[in-house]
């Protein structure tokens, strides 16, 4: 039971560069969202979807780009890597806006 | 909006002692009460929630918390904790709108 699954682990970045984290989910889940946690800190919620074709800002969407095409695969989408984009970013999926979260392995990201 | 204060961020404890992270929550609504654990390099898994109705919750690997509405408190308990369970504890709030706001964390460090 593969859950979320997110890739890649781990990736370094130049200043300027772009890339995309991605993440699936087999369990059918309505909601997704991606989040951030930087050290000594909680988690920022980035984007969030509740369901294919919709997504929405969260707390710190500056920098970032989703989209929600089907509903197993949520990427997120990183324009002009900045070193304050250093982090490790986790994928997670619910079954409604009230339940639990199911979090991916996360991506640690660093921009160099 | 929702916000989440964890009141410790390390909480030092002797292994078979019994523990307490304390979490205070604000909120205009009715609210969604969540616990995590991280182990290190790992994404976060579920503990216990509280959704509605009996206001002690239990969870996995013996811990439990109490939701105290007129306190705004979630506080998490073990009465005998053991070296494995050193990790970070995330307490969380929702509002069922699908966004989580997480605290910054305790780290709860258990020694022999």
């Amino acid at each position: 039971n593969a859950g979320v699954t997110q890739t890649p682990k781990f990736r370094i970045l130049k200043i300027g560069q772009s890339m995309t984290l991605q993440c699936t989910q087999d369990m059918n889940h309505n909601y997704m969202y991606w989040y951030r946690q930087d050290p000594g800190m909680g988690l920022k919620l980035i984007y969030y979807s509740v369901g294919a074709g919709i997504t929405d800002k969260g707390e710190v969407p500056n920098g970032y780009n989703v989209s929600r095409s089907t509903t197993e695969d949520f990427p997120l989408r990183l324009e002009l890597a900045a070193p304050s984009q250093t982090s490790v970013y986790f994928c997670a999926s619910s079954y409604s806006g009230a339940g639990e979260l199911f979090f991916g392995e996360g991506s640690r990201l660093t921009v160099l | 909006a929702q916000s989440v204060t964890q009141l410790d961020s390390q909480v030092p404890v002797f292994e078979e002692a019994p523990v307490e992270l304390r979490c205070n929550y604000s909120s205009s609504v009715s609210v969604y009460l969540f616990w995590y654990v991280q182990y290190p390099n790992q994404g976060l898994q579920l503990l216990l929630k509280y959704l509605s109705g009996s206001t002690l919750v239990k969870g996995i690997n013996g811990f439990e918390a109490e939701f105290n509405k007129s306190q705004t408190s979630f506080h998490l308990r073990k009465p005998s904790v053991h070296i494995s369970d050193t990790a970070e504890y995330f307490c969380a709030v929702s509002e069922g709108a699908g966004k989580s706001t997480f605290g910054d964390g305790t780290t709860l460090t258990v020694k022999p």
